[in-house]
């Protein structure tokens, strides 16, 4: 069990709408990172937070978009949603930005149909 | 973004050595060299990093070529619970922020 805690574990939800995927850090981290996993893609960067500024983007659509809120956790939106959306989304957490070690959640697993 | 060059998979057995390589010619000199690995449904867990000297903790040792161009992850004594994707990835301090570029992995078999 690394620490970070992410809500829902499995959402299933129609093209066209919109979903809240919730991540809680490790106590005492500061930084949040979002990650997309899927079968063609792989492992992807989409975004990180550190004490609630954006501080690094990666991959993320328009359509996406996430904030850190003063308690620190994190909450990635995700609308308009399209098949392709459909992925595990993980979000890992560490103390800094800049640091040796992320650590990961179990991840919500988002099916779009 | 640097890239990794990683074997789709490898097999091992149980309780022998496992060397896991990795390229990455166009490493830059301020990009460490990470190992990451993710369990099956788990997300992933990290390994091990270093920059230049070969690193030693409890979970492996990592050998670093001279040129930093390649890099070999070493599980000392494979084990049943070893058995995951175990991604190489170079990350680049140099950036205000920290991004971890996941290449595509190598999967690890072990066999009992």
């Amino acid at each position: 069990d690394s620490g970070v805690t992410q809500t829902p574990k499995h959402l299933i939800t129609a093209t066209g709408q919109r979903v809240t995927l919730r991540c809680s850090p490790r106590s005492g981290d500061l930084s949040v990172y979002w990650y997309q996993q899927s079968l063609d893609q792989g492992l992807q960067f989409l975004i990180q937070y550190y004490n609630g500024e954006e501080r690094a983007k990666g991959n993320i659509l328009e359509r996406f978009s996430a904030q850190q809120f003063p308690d620190l956790h994190s909450e990635l939106n995700l609308s308009s949603l399209e098949l392709g959306d459909s992925a595990l989304y993980f979000c890992a957490s560490s103390v800094a930005p800049r640091v040796d070690e992320q650590f990961f959640g179990p991840g919500t697993r988002l099916t779009v149909l | 973004d640097a890239k990794t060059t990683q074997p789709n998979s490898m097999e091992s057995n149980e309780e022998e050595p496992v060397h896991l390589p990795c390229n990455h010619s166009t490493i830059s000199g301020t990009d460490y060299i990470h190992w990451y690995r993710q369990l099956p449904s788990q997300g992933p867990e990290y390994v091990i990093h270093g920059l230049t000297s070969n690193v030693n903790n409890r979970m492996a040792s990592l050998a670093i070529a001279e040129d930093r161009k390649s890099s070999t992850l070493i599980l000392h004594r494979a084990t049943l619970r070893d058995a995951a994707v175990y991604y190489c990835i170079l990350r680049d301090v140099g950036s205000s922020g920290d991004k971890l570029t996941f290449g595509t992995g190598t999967r690890l078999a072990v066999r009992p």
